[in-house]
């Protein structure tokens, strides 16, 4: 069974472009999340996507966005990147039945983003 | 103060001593994983907990609800269990399907000597 997949793996972009991240999920998983790690904060939640919706947004600015396609591949984009948003960004897939709380949370490689 | 609190921050060990990590969290959560992280970025996931103790080969788990606390264990420590152990605490209660918001610890850097 295939694990979490993001692509690219790296990526430098200049100050005030644009960049669109990627994350293909786990087979049958519909929950999407993403993460930023940063040396300074550490991890932080972005947004959780489940069924093309956004359910959860964390504390970050609007320039900051995902969606969500019906075969449950997810992407962000940042606009107008600033040097801040150099980070490792990260996504995590699950599986999730009902109103269970037992659902694992699978992470991949993530994508390091250098900005410049 | 952070509603997750790893500690210690660093953890040196020689091989074969038994380490201990620990988490207190300040929230109502539902559940609390923990996760290992690798050099060059990629996380695991090593366990995930609402109650009790989990054990996996050398690693054992545990979770104290009314305390807001949570230990892992590993025992006959290796050098490749160096990486950084992090706490990630799960809040709110599911609600159409999906509730998966996380608050991480700053995690614990350990390094065992052969």
């Amino acid at each position: 069974k295939a694990g979490v997949t993001q692509t690219p793996r790296y990526l430098i972009k200049t100050r005030g472009q644009q960049v669109t991240l990627s994350c293909s999920p786990i087979s049958g998983h519909r929950s999407v999340s993403w993460y930023q790690q940063t040396p300074g904060q550490g991890l932080q939640f972005l947004f959780e996507y489940f069924s093309e919706t956004q359910r959860n947004k964390g504390n970050f600015p609007g320039r900051f966005s995902g969606r969500q396609f019906s075969n449950s591949r997810s992407e962000m984009n940042v606009s107008t990147l600033e040097l801040g948003d150099s980070a490792l960004y990260l996504c995590a897939s699950s599986f999730t039945l009902g109103r269970s709380a037992n659902t694992e949370a699978f992470f991949g490689q993530g994508t390091r983003l250098t900005v410049v | 103060k952070n509603e997750v609190e790893q500690s210690p921050q660093n953890l040196t060990a020689q091989e074969g001593e038994f380490i201990t990590i620990n988490c207190s969290y300040s929230v109502g959560i539902s559940a609390l994983h923990w996760l290992q992280q690798h050099p060059g970025g990629g996380i695991v996931s090593l366990f995930m907990l609402s109650s009790g103790k989990k054990k996996h080969g050398r690693l054992i788990a545990t979770i104290n609800i009314q305390e807001k606390h949570s230990s892992l264990h590993i025992t006959a420590s290796h050098p490749r269990d160096s990486a950084v152990y992090i706490c990630a605490v799960r809040s709110g209660r599911n609600s159409g399907g999906s509730n998966y918001k996380l608050t991480f610890g700053k995690g614990t850097l350990l390094t065992v000597n052969p």
